[in-house]
């Protein structure tokens, strides 16, 4: 059974510091590693992928991979209050064609 | 104005009757997908269909059916055999194991 963990949270962070939402996950054949942002009653957004150990920078966002730790997390500097939303981490399987999808860490920042 | 159209936005259902949500896309995708999504949990996989006329199952079909007539089209039924239909629906289009999705569709039973 494929597996993505998330600590539901919520995690608070004051404005400005760095929010930092961390995913774990059990299949070692993943390939495909991305992180979704939700506004509350709306639907998912994507907001970074990342294939590749290491960081891949967008902007205010920093998507991180270990494979040997089975581990992704995503930072986001600078946080402000239109950050507040849950942060859903979701991990492709070419060879499925299938995504599955963690149960979302809420992230609250503090004016 | 291209995109995933899902209707309607709320859906109420009573007891026993057989709702259907409807998912439409111009963005010309052959692969669509049905999630369900309850507070606090995931997306888990309803249905999906990769090609026009033809469907499989995902993790949690049992009280759902669907159709694919149209590549266009990916309607999904909820019937009476599904004991807890309450839950926000999302239909979706994958690229490249990309997921982009409608707005969504709330279902509550009443």
């Amino acid at each position: 059974q494929k597996e993505v963990e998330q600590n539901s949270g919520p995690l608070s962070v004051p404005e400005g510091a760095i929010a930092s939402l961390n995913c774990t996950y059990s299949d070692r054949g993943s390939q495909s590693f991305f992180w979704y942002r939700q506004y509350s009653g709306k639907s998912p957004e994507l907001i970074m992928f990342i294939y590749s150990n290491g960081d891949k920078e967008d902007g205010r966002f920093t998507a991180q991979l270990n494979k040997a730790s089975q581990y992704v997390s995503l930072l986001i500097r600078d946080s402000q209050p239109s950050d507040s939303a849950t942060y859903l981490c979701a991990v492709g399987y070419s060879s499925a064609s299938k995504i599955i999808f963690g149960s979302g860490t809420r992230l609250s920042i503090r004016p | 104005d291209g995109g995933i159209t899902q209707s309607p936005k709320y859906l109420f259902r009573k007891e026993g009757q057989n709702v259907t949500l409807s998912c439409e896309q111009n963005l010309n995708h052959d692969a669509m997908y049905w999630y369900r999504q309850d507070p606090g949990q995931g997306l888990r996989l309803i249905y999906y269909s990769q090609i026009v006329n033809d469907f499989q199952k995902g993790d949690i079909a049992e009280g759902y059916s669907v159709s694919r007539e149209k590549k266009e089209s990916f309607p999904l039924t909820v019937t009476s055999a599904q004991k807890n239909p309450t839950a926000f629906y999302l239909c979706a289009i994958q690229d490249n194991l990309i997921a982009f999705f409608g707005q969504g569709t709330r279902l509550t039973v009443v």
